[in-house]
């Protein structure tokens, strides 16, 4: 199957500064990737869609300044948590579609992020 | 908006037993169905899917669902599990025609003891 990954696998932060995370697909291109957050102990949660040569679309409630999402070419999409405060500790998973306008997910592995 | 319920929080079983968890989910217009599974320390992985067609979908080892449209269900089956099934199961949903954006359930923890 296809291959997402995730780097870094988990990152310790201070508070006030920002992380940035990247998920790549490794052997197809995505033109649309998917970033999600869990929760310990709880589930999966949307928070927005990546778009290569386009602006994210975020859900409800995920503050776009924040989590700020840049889709700079076919394989290659990052978050960057900025600004980071401990309620923004959290794993941080992403998805990508293996043939665009397919409905299988592939996921990275996420990324475990720890704000002090 | 779409939900997912998934009813078993934590389930402890023996070896050879057979699994049923329950998924429900909310939504009006027409669905696509997945279960994933989550093995410690792994990434989600997709055991099967429905889009359409045949009801009782199989998917890879030896794990089945039913799709009930009358009851907004997608359980998943298996009939005899072993320990290396232990993991956590997800049911999500997402709207036909646009599945990136899945709705998880909560998860279900799957303890398998040898």
């Amino acid at each position: 199957g296809a291959v997402v990954s995730q780097h870094p696998s988990r990152v310790i932060c201070k508070s006030g500064t920002s992380v940035k995370i990247e998920c790549r697909s490794l052997d197809f291109q995505a033109t649309t990737m998917f970033w999600y957050r869990q929760f310990p102990k709880q589930s999966l949660m949307l928070m927005a869609t990546s778009n290569e040569g386009s602006k994210a679309t975020y859900e409800q409630g995920v503050e776009k300044d924040k989590f700020l999402i840049n889709h700079a070419s076919l394989t290659l999409s990052t978050l960057t948590v900025t600004s980071a405060h401990p309620e923004d500790s959290s794993f941080y998973i992403c998805s990508a579609p293996q043939r665009a306008g397919t409905d299988t997910q592939y996921f990275g592995p996420g990324t475990r992020l720890t704000v002090l | 908006a779409q939900s997912v319920s998934q009813h078993n929080h934590h389930v402890i079983l023996s070896e050879a037993a057979s699994l049923e968890l329950g998924c429900n989910y909310s939504y009006g217009g027409t669905v696509n169905l997945f279960w994933y599974v989550q093995y410690p320390g792994q990434h989600l992985q997709l055991l099967l899917k429905y889009f359409s067609g045949d009801p009782l979908v199989k998917g890879i080892k030896g794990f089945e669902a039913e799709f009930i449209k009358s009851k907004f269900s997608f359980n998943l089956r298996k009939p005899s599990v072993q320990w290396s099934d232990t993991a956590e199961y997800f049911c999500a949903v997402a709207k036909a025609g646009n599945t990136g954006k899945l709705i998880f359930g909560q998860g279900t923890t799957l303890q398998v003891k040898p």
